[in-house]
């Protein structure tokens, strides 16, 4: 079956660095979301990729969609101590949609 | 606002009861609810498929007799640990995608068996 492997599994930064995520799966994906879970909360969408090497921005955060559809990234540009959460991206196939393992990203102010 | 609402939030149990969870779409109807699990500092695990009307789809893995699921309206499904064990204590969260990709998640329930 399709399976999304995300590294690395934890990351501390000080803050005001520079932290990214990445996705890998295992079939070509026809999307691809990120979803960021607060500690005790639950995940929140943050966005959805659809085409080949497509690259989105949302303030400090940039998202890429691997040409072959079948990685992405999350890159997040000096980072601040409200960025603190696991990172999820989720690729989605056909009705499937399957979660990577998260990033837990800490931050030190 | 919230999209998805849960109840309850948190649940402790003692072994061998049953805990029922209840997850609402509150502004629109859902023919799909998803239901996930989550351990602890792990990923989010599809345990099933929630379809208004009919039967719930499941995961391999998922026992269907002891997590049973119900979507008898379009804005409720339940999900019903039965026998309930210390190793099902886990954060259980539904979603549902509206009709589209994105996954609006519920708050989740947090139950701890004991």
């Amino acid at each position: 079956g399709q399976q999304v492997m995300q590294i690395p599994q934890y990351q501390h930064v000080q803050e005001g660095e520079d932290f990214t995520t990445y996705c890998n799966s295992s079939t070509t994906l026809s999307n691809i979301q990120w979803y960021k879970q607060r500690p005790g909360g639950h995940p929140v969408f943050l966005i959805q990729l659809v085409k080949s090497g497509e690259v989105k921005k949302q303030k400090r955060l940039t998202f890429q969609f691997g040409e072959a559809k079948k990685n992405s990234s999350l890159h997040i540009t000096a980072t601040q101590t409200t960025d603190v959460g696991t990172y999820f991206c989720a690729g989605g196939a056909g009705n499937m949609l399957t979660f990577g393992g998260g990033t837990r990203l800490m931050v030190k102010p | 606002g919230a999209v998805v609402s849960q109840h309850p939030s948190r649940v402790i149990c003692k072994s061998g009861t049953s805990v029922k969870i209840e997850c609402r779409s509150l502004d629109f109807q859902a023919t799909t609810m998803f239901w996930y699990r989550q351990f602890p500092k792990q990923s989010l695990m599809l345990m099933a498929t929630s379809n208004e009307g009919s039967k719930a789809t499941y995961e391999q893995g998922v026992e269907k007799d002891k997590f049973l699921i119900n979507h008898a309206s379009l804005t409720l499904s339940t999900l019903t640990v039965t026998s309930a064990h210390p190793e099902d204590s886990s954060f259980y969260i539904c979603s549902t995608n509206r009709g589209g990709n994105e996954q609006f998640f519920g708050p989740g329930t947090r139950l701890t068996v004991l």
